[in-house]
């Protein structure tokens, strides 16, 4: 059983470029949230998919911001036009509907870092 | 609005003793749920222990074991005999549901070393 997977673990970009991210959930998982973690912080909520549906956005989505889930597997973030303050670690998290005792487990991140 | 709040920036521990991390949390809903992830250098958060508000029993899971005091909106964490790879921040976050899925609210983290 793998866990939640994330590519590119890092990525370097100038100020003004796209750069797109992926996530692989845990297979049997149904719910996939991302998450934006800077420094000295816990990590903060973006967005979450239920299957292929993305149901719920944070304030902190700016329209810079996208993310799919096509056919309820994988799921890409993009950040379009990135400015120097989208520099952070980005989680995703996948977990199985189930109530508050409901379990989000994490991927191991990609650091941005826009010059 | 929900909030956790972690008091301990950093903390040390002996290797092989007890270390307590705290956490405290305020919501006005009845139903909730408490985590605890660590998060090593490379990043990703591990899950660790969950609480639910209606336990009446304190949770464990091997090492570490969660002190939950409602009437104070307390969770601390305990870890039971450090071993060095413990080394880690450690954060707390709180779990409601809202529109059918699970908000959570993470706290700024405890950044724990064990000293040799």
């Amino acid at each position: 059983d793998t866990g939640v997977s994330q590519d590119p673990r890092h990525k370097i970009t100038k100020r003004g470029q796209n750069v797109t991210f992926r996530c692989d959930p845990i297979s049997e998982h149904n719910r996939l949230y991302w998450y934006r973690q800077t420094l000295g912080q816990g990590p903060e909520f973006l967005t979450y998919f239920q299957n292929e549906a993305q149901l719920e956005k944070s304030r902190l989505l700016s329209d810079r911001f996208s993310a799919e889930r096509p056919k309820g597997s994988f799921s890409t973030l993009e950040i379009q036009r990135t400015e120097q303050g989208d520099s952070a670690m980005y989680l995703c998290a996948s977990s199985l509907v189930g109530g508050l005792q409901e379990t989000q487990y994490f991927g191991p991140g990609t650091r941005l870092l826009v010059l | 609005a929900q909030k956790i709040t972690q008091t301990q920036p950093g903390m040390f521990v002996q290797e092989k003793e007890a270390v307590t991390l705290d956490c405290t949390y305020d919501t006005s809903d009845q139903s909730y749920g408490l985590f605890w992830y660590k998060q090593p250098s490379s990043g990703e958060m591990i899950f660790l222990i969950y609480q639910g508000s209606y336990d009446e029993q304190n949770a464990t899971e091997g090492r570490y074991s969660l002190n939950f005091q409602k009437a104070r909106k307390s969770a601390n964490l305990v870890i039971s005999a450090s071993q060095l790879g413990d080394s880690a921040m450690y954060f707390c976050a709180m779990s409601l549901l809202s529109g059918g899925y699970q908000k959570v609210t993470f706290g700024i983290g405890t950044k724990l070393q064990v000293i040799p």
